[in-house]
């Protein structure tokens, strides 16, 4: 079955850098394109990036742009996001979700929680 | 962007009756439109696509409807778990890929 796991979330200061990965199971990875969406604390969801199945284009919401880098490795069925100058409105459980041609997200992980604070 | 608006924010409704929850895109979708639960503590759950067809092992008592602007998710008799926080998604134009706010859906 299709299985998403999160990792390396954590507590960083306001301006450091954190580096999430989601490992894939179950599924064809290289099939598929992949997203990271992330939930503050008691609000709603907000679609952070996407990466492509080949790696071949990546896109990320204008909050994140420039501080963040989604990429994948397809070889050891893994999604990465780095994210750099971290600010206190980053906290938030970050999602990795499965994307079917660009559209809606059919498979998530379990979250990761990274808390900015100082 | 594409705003997602959907009310009510909270729905108070009694085990066995039915719920309609809404969804108002700020320009047409088409029915580029998806449905997801989120329970407490877990992570949300794809409950329709397409703006109607139910996903995987999604139950009957779920069903979609709308395109253009207007959208609903209606639960035709509810039970104890579908108690949880429902969100409207638009895949039409992106990015960014926007979400509603979402509708909590409680026990009355």
């Amino acid at each position: 079955q299709v299985q998403l796991a999160e990792s390396g979330g954590g507590v960083v200061q306001p301006g450091g850098s954190l580096r999430l990965s989601c490992g894939a199971s179950g599924f064809t990875f290289s099939n598929y394109g992949m997203h990271w969406v992330r939930q503050a604390p008691g609000k709603g969801l907000e679609w952070v990036a996407v990466v492509w199945h080949d790696g071949g284009s990546k896109y990320y919401a204008d909050s994140v742009k420039g501080r963040f880098t989604i990429s994948r490795d397809n070889s050891r069925n893994t999604l990465s996001l780095q994210m750099n100058s971290l600010r206190v409105e980053d906290t938030a459980v970050y999602y990795c979700a499965r994307d079917l041609h660009s559209q809606y997200f059919d498979y998530w992980g379990q979250g990761s929680l990274v808390t900015v604070s100082s | 962007e594409i705003v997602m608006t959907q009310s009510p924010a909270t729905l108070s409704v009694s085990p066995g009756e039915r719920a309609t929850l809404s969804c108002r895109a700020s320009q047409s979708v088409s029915s580029n439109l998806a449905w997801y639960q989120q329970k407490p503590g877990q992570a949300p759950r794809l409950l329709m696509y397409g703006a109607s067809t139910r996903a995987t092992g999604i139950p009957a008592r779920f069903s979609g409807s709308g395109s253009g602007t207007e959208f609903t998710l209606t639960i035709s008799s509810l039970q104890s778990e579908d108690f949880a926080v429902y969100y409207c998604q638009q895949y039409k134009n992106w990015p960014p890929y926007t979400f509603g706010q979402g509708t909590k859906l409680e026990i009355k």
